[in-house]
C-alpha cells in the first residue's frame, strides 16, 4: 500500500536549471517529511526535512515546499549541478515512528 | 562518531543456497535497527526492524529472517535463496525517533 506517491520517476535537467520533485501523501497523521539522497551503489542519506507547521525550508540550494491543505510537498534543487545526479526519496513519518518512503526519482543533471 | 558497517558489499549466490548478511553499528547504544530491500529502480521496502536484542518485527512475509544477537548487530538470513531475493539490501539505524535514520552502504545480492 503506497501511502506516499512520488513523481516523476526520472528527471533530466540541464546544469544550472531547477530540479523539482513532487510527493503527495494521504494520511494526515504524518508529522515529519524527510528527503533522502542516494548515489549509485550507496545507501541513502538524509538531505533535508520539514514539519507540517512550516510551509518552506531552505538549506543551501535545496528547498522543501510544503502544502498542508493539499497534502503535497516538493523538493526544489536550485542551480542543479552534475554532482546532484542521484536518486531522491521523499518520506513521511507517523507520530508512532512508522515511516513510509516514496518510490524514488532518478535525477540526471547534464553538463 | 557513529558508524554503520555492512558486509559483504556484493554477493553472488546460487538459488537454494543460504544467506547471511551482517550489519553492525558503532558509537551508539540501544539503536533501532532496520533491514530494507531495494529492487532495481524501485523504492525502499522495509523488511525487518528491531528495537532491542532478540526483538524482531517483520513487515513483509517472505523467504528471509532477521536476528539481533547483540545490541549493535543485526543479521539478515535465508535458508534457501530464491531468484526473487536478488536486490540491494540496506541496513539502517536510528535512536528513538526515525526522523534521522542512517543507512549503511548496502549489499548487492545477485541470486543466479
Amino acid at each position: 500500500q503506497q501511502q506516499v506517491k512520488q513523481s516523476p520517476q526520472s528527471l533530466i535537467v540541464q546544469k544550472g536549471g531547477i530540479s523539482i520533485i513532487n510527493c503527495a501523501y494521504e494520511n494526515t497523521a504524518f508529522d515529519y517529511f524527510p528527503w533522502y539522497q542516494q548515489f549509485p551503489g550507496k545507501g541513502p542519506a538524509l538531505l533535508i526535512a520539514i514539519r507540517p507547521d512550516v510551509s518552506e525550508k531552505k538549506e543551501g540550494r535545496f528547498t522543501i515546499s510544503f502544502n498542508k491543505s493539499a497534502k503535497q510537498f516538493s523538493l526544489h534543487i536550485m542551480d542543479s549541478q552534475p554532482g546532484d545526479s542521484a536518486t531522491y526519496f521523499c518520506a513521511a513519518i507517523y507520530e508512532n515512528n512508522d515511516m513510509r518512503f516514496g518510490a524514488g526519482t532518478r535525477l540526471t543533471v547534464k553538463p | 562518531s557513529q558508524t554503520i558497517h555492512q558486509w559483504p558489499a556484493t554477493l553472488v549466490q546460487p538459488v537454494g543456497s543460504p544467506l547471511s548478511l551482517e550489519c553492525t553499528v558503532e558509537g551508539t547504544s540501544n539503536p533501532n535497527l532496520y533491514w530494507y530491500r531495494q529492487a532495481a529502480g524501485r523504492g525502499l521496502q522495509l523488511l525487518f526492524y528491531s528495537v532491542g536484542i532478540g526483538q524482531i518485527s517483520s513487515e513483509v512475509p517472505q523467504n528471509l529472517s532477521a536476528s539481533r544477537p547483540q545490541d549493535r548487530q543485526f543479521i539478515l538470513s535465508s535458508k534457501k535463496l530464491l531468484l526473487s531475493d536478488s536486490g540491494f539490501y540496506l541496513c539502517a539505524w536510528s535512536v528513538l525517533s526515525r526522523e534521522r535514520e542512517y543507512f549503511g552502504a548496502g549489499t548487492r545480492l545477485s541470486v543466479l
